[in-house]
């Protein structure tokens, strides 16, 4: 089955934690971006790669990073220094680069601050 | 606000109506994509138009595109229960990089 993955489902982050969420595509897509959701908000873009070794800031890269060390894999890691860091959190790949083709999204990782 | 706004922002019909959604958008487009999102879950995409296409059709969707209004709309036909969920509007701005979303429309659809 070709698609997008995401890991996990859920995950809860302590104050002071730096956690990893995984995103990894079979669909030897080139470029992979990572977005927020918040309740009843749109998605919020927050990382891209249009290609390995290359990743651009989105709009709200503060307190995230990334590492684009394989074509498959784009894990987010959310910092300590998010101070907001609950939201849902959406990886997505696509064939083309700039948009211009349709975007494949994983299921999605639900964190929580406890 | 560089994003799409999708108008109304909840949406209830009865099963078997139809169902329109509207989007605006402020700067010029090379596409514009319709996306839904069930609950909980991740976003599917269900159609492209480009900048120079002004009306498109997949099964029971319609999409129109009037980029003099700078506007999108998407119409469901003859709506089911399983039509229930939260559609997006994405756009790739001319000499942009990646799509920029909309807030959504959140539609029901009672049995």
């Amino acid at each position: 089955d070709g698609g997008i993955t995401q890991s996990p489902k859920y995950l809860f982050r302590k104050e002071g934690q730096n956690v990893t969420l995984s995103c990894e595509q079979n669909l030897n897509h080139d470029a992979m971006y990572w977005y927020r959701q918040d309740p009843g908000q749109g998605l919020r873009l927050i990382y891209y790669s249009q290609i390995v070794n290359d990743f651009q800031k989105g709009d709200i890269a503060e307190g995230y990073s990334v590492s684009r060390e394989k074509k498959e894999s784009f894990p987010l890691t959310v910092t300590s220094a998010q101070k907001n860091p609950t939201a849902f959190y959406l990886c997505a790949s696509s064939e083309g680069a700039r948009g211009t083709t349709e975007a494949f999204f994983g299921q999605g990782t639900r964190l929580t601050v406890v | 606000s560089q994003q799409g706004e999708e108008d109304p922002q909840a949406l209830s019909i009865q099963e078997g109506e139809n169902a329109t959604m509207n989007c605006s958008y402020k700067t010029s487009i090379n596409n514009l994509q319709w996306y839904r999102q069930n609950s909980g879950r991740g976003l599917v995409h269900l159609i492209l138009i480009r900048s120079n296409e002004r009306e498109k059709h997949s099964g029971r969707l319609r999409v129109t595109l009037d980029t003099s209004k700078k506007s999108s709309s998407l119409l469901i036909t003859a709506s089911r229960a399983a039509d229930t969920a939260s559609y997006f509007c994405a756009t790739l701005q001319t000499g942009a990089n990646n799509l920029f979303f909309g807030t959504g429309t959140r539609l029901t659809v009672i049995p």
